[in-house]
């Protein structure tokens, strides 16, 4: 069955550094998301994109986060100059079409981001 | 605001027993409604998607509702097993523009089966 795949599935980095997280969307899938879960609070909605371009965000992404698909296949997130609060479980979600009653989402298994 | 409450945060249950978990949302405008699991560490699974003309929608042992005119949906599940231990959130999508899938997530219903 496809799946969406992340990497890594675990990053250390320490304050300030920059990361990029990973992912693999499902291959026939037209819209690409990024969300994030901090320890013990719910997920939290960070980007939508389509057609190689943003198509809408959240508060919580600003200039610090950047998404890119650099090729057909791969999906990323870029998080500069990172702080501790950046410190999460990041989702990638892919999905068929974004309109009409069935869009479902399907999730990746996560990306843990520790910040130190 | 749009939000999404859910109820009871935790439940503690038997296995084989059955449990109903609850959902609301002021959520505008309304698109659809999702209810995913999410075990410990790992990405949301969809169980059930329903749209505004839906009242109840089965996947095996789950079976949600939602009534649209409460803003309310709840999640059954019967004849709990051991492997139901996990997070149930209530999710809701907004439609901004024609679009879709800009999902509101609850913070879910932590479910623990127990032998």
């Amino acid at each position: 069955e496809p799946e969406v795949t992340q990497t890594p599935s675990h990053q250390v980095t320490q304050m300030g550094q920059e990361v990029i997280l990973r992912c693999v969307p499902i291959s026939n899938h037209l819209y690409f998301y990024w969300y994030r879960q901090i320890l013990g609070q719910k997920v939290e909605f960070l980007v939508s994109f389509y057609n190689n371009e943003i198509s809408e965000k959240s508060e919580i992404f600003d200039d610090q986060f950047s998404v890119e698909r650099p090729d057909g296949s791969n999906f990323t997130l870029k998080i500069r100059s990172t702080k501790l609060e950046d410190s999460a479980m990041y989702f990638c979600a892919s999905s068929e079409t974004n309109r009409g009653l069935n869009t479902e989402a399907f999730f990746g298994q996560g990306t843990r981001l520790t910040v130190v | 605001k749009n939000q999404v409450e859910q109820s009871p945060q935790s439940l503690i249950i038997l296995e084989g027993k059955n449990c109903t978990l609850q959902c609301n949302y002021t959520v505008s405008p309304f698109s659809n409604l999702r209810w995913y699991k999410q075990d410990t560490g790992r990405g949301p699974v969809s169980l059930t998607i329903m749209t505004f003309s839906e009242n109840t929608k089965s996947n095996g042992r789950y079976t949600a509702t939602l009534d649209a005119d409460t803003k309310q949906s709840s999640l059954h599940i019967t004849a709990s097993q051991l492997s139901d231990s996990a997070s149930y959130i209530c999710v809701v999508s907004a439609r901004y523009g024609g679009a879709t899938n800009k999902l509101i997530f609850g913070t879910g219903t932590l479910l623990a089966v127990q032998p």
